[in-house]
């Protein structure tokens, strides 16, 4: 079955690291979207892609980067991990229909 | 740029019941899609029902239906006959219909089903 898969599920670190979370998924969508979910702010779109090569800036992409350089795989990188970036992390895929998220990544940051 | 309300932070249902969770939004595109998911203990997020603008009946899905009124700019969700493992939190969403799912969220419902 198709499917979307981050990792790593769990990862602590230190403030000023970077750190890289992996979202892949084998639907052979064009679209990929990474949120955040704090307490209190539902989920809140950081980047998207429609396709190789096209990234776009969301409501809360200060200090977090993507790259898409192929269908599958939309890598969220944050250059310099700030305790403010400690999260849950989705990942996301459409086609032209539903979303389908992944299962998330906590990500600690101390 | 779009904006989905969600006043109820918690509620609490008895079993069998049926739940109405409110979900107002607003925009000033004529064409857009409104969105439920349901994130249970566990931590994913399930698409539960879609409703786009421009369908002039309610979107439903086996117990879940979307109760649309454009004019008040509202898509509630109701939950028919509700069950244990419908506790969970709940969150109302939109995006552009033209859109790719460039969706935002509501802060989410948290609703509890007692037995």
């Amino acid at each position: 079955d198709a499917e979307i898969t981050q990792s790593p599920r769990h990862k602590i670190t230190e403030t000023g690291r970077q750190v890289t979370l992996a979202c892949h998924q084998t639907w052979n969508h064009n679209n990929m979207f990474w949120y955040r979910q704090d307490l209190g702010h539902g989920l809140r779109l950081i980047h998207y892609s429609y396709g190789v090569q096209d990234t776009n800036k969301g409501e809360v992409s200060d200090g977090y980067s993507v790259s898409r350089s192929n269908t599958e795989d939309l890598p969220l990188t944050l250059e310099s991990a700030a305790s403010s970036q400690t999260s849950v992390y989705f990942c996301a895929s459409s086609d032209t229909g539903e979303l389908f998220f992944g299962e998330g990544s906590r990500l600690t940051v101390l | 740029a779009q904006k989905i309300t969600q006043t109820q932070p918690g509620m609490f249902v008895q079993e069998k019941e049926a739940v109405t969770l409110d979900c107002t939004y607003d925009t000033s595109d004529q064409s857009y899609g409104l969105f439920w998911y349901k994130q249970p203990s566990s931590g994913e997020m399930i698409f539960l029902i879609y409703q786009g603008s421009y369908d002039e009946q309610n979107a439903t899905e086996g117990r879940y239906s979307l109760n649309f009124q454009k004019a008040r700019k509202s898509a509630n969700l109701v939950i028919s006959a509700s069950q244990l493992g419908d506790s969970a939190m709940y969150f109302c969403a939109t995006d552009k219909t033209q859109g790719a799912q460039k969706l935002v969220f509501g802060q989410g419902t948290r609703l509890t089903i007692n037995p």
